[in-house]
């Protein structure tokens, strides 16, 4: 099982900071098969990236993702307030799909 | 637009049984794989099981393999998660969600209670 370490757990910032978060895998995710969602509290998680560094559909170009084997980020260029949540990677390369245990992005 | 739904969840008392569906709309249900995710209170994201586009092929967590069985019936664009021998630890918002390999799109979730 290819488990996911994100960090860090909890990333205080202030709207238009820039956030950088963390995703390492303990094995070389193939392809590039790493996906990453955001999740507010009471609502589904919501797809933002897929194949490492592809948006999905309406998601603004503000977020971008990067890396391969087994160090990726998702990057937040400028905080908005709608940006404050969870967010979690998972790598669909390999069976089980693993997640991350999320990190926190909260208001400073 | 593409919608999933779940339905089913409640509570359950230990070792019992339970079964949930995810009815799809907005897509052609039988050309997708479908996902299901779950999470506990308070917890991260955990990947249940996957089943195919047509049904042929199934693939759980380990810790569920072997008490739940996805399934799907295409003519119902609705798919199914049989949850047998239930457990305290299998407490969690179900979500169903489309598959293309990463998850696209999920349901808002169904809460599955596991207490005696």
């Amino acid at each position: 099982e290819i488990v996911l370490t994100q960090s860090p757990g909890t990333l205080s910032l202030s709207p238009g900071e820039r956030a950088t978060l963390s995703c390492r895998a303990s094995q070389s995710v193939s392809s590039r098969f790493l996906a990453w969602y955001q999740q507010k509290p009471g609502q589904a998680p919501r797809l933002l990236i897929y194949g490492a560094s592809t948006r999905a559909t309406g998601i603004p170009d503000r977020f971008s993702g990067s890396g391969s084997g087994t160090d990726f980020t998702l990057t937040i260029s400028r905080l908005e307030p709608e940006d404050f949540a969870v967010y979690y990677c998972q790598q669909y390369g390999r069976s089980p799909r693993t997640f991350g245990q999320g990190t926190k992005v909260e208001i400073k | 637009q593409v919608q999933v739904v779940e339905s089913g969840g409640g509570v359950v008392q230990p070792g019992r049984s339970l079964r949930l569906s995810c009815v799809a709309s907005g897509f052609t249900f039988s050309n997708y794989g479908m996902h299901w995710v779950r999470q506990a209170p308070g917890k991260g994201l955990e990947w249940v099981a996957v089943i195919w586009f047509d049904g042929s092929n199934e693939d759980y967590a380990d810790s569920v393999k072997g008490r739940f069985t996805i399934s799907r019936d295409n003519s119902k664009n609705t798919m199914y998660l049989q949850m047998n021998s239930l457990r305290a630890e299998d407490t969690a918002v179900y979500y169903c969600a489309r598959d293309q390999g990463y998850a696209d799109n999920w349901g808002q979730g169904t809460l599955v209670t596991v207490s005696s």
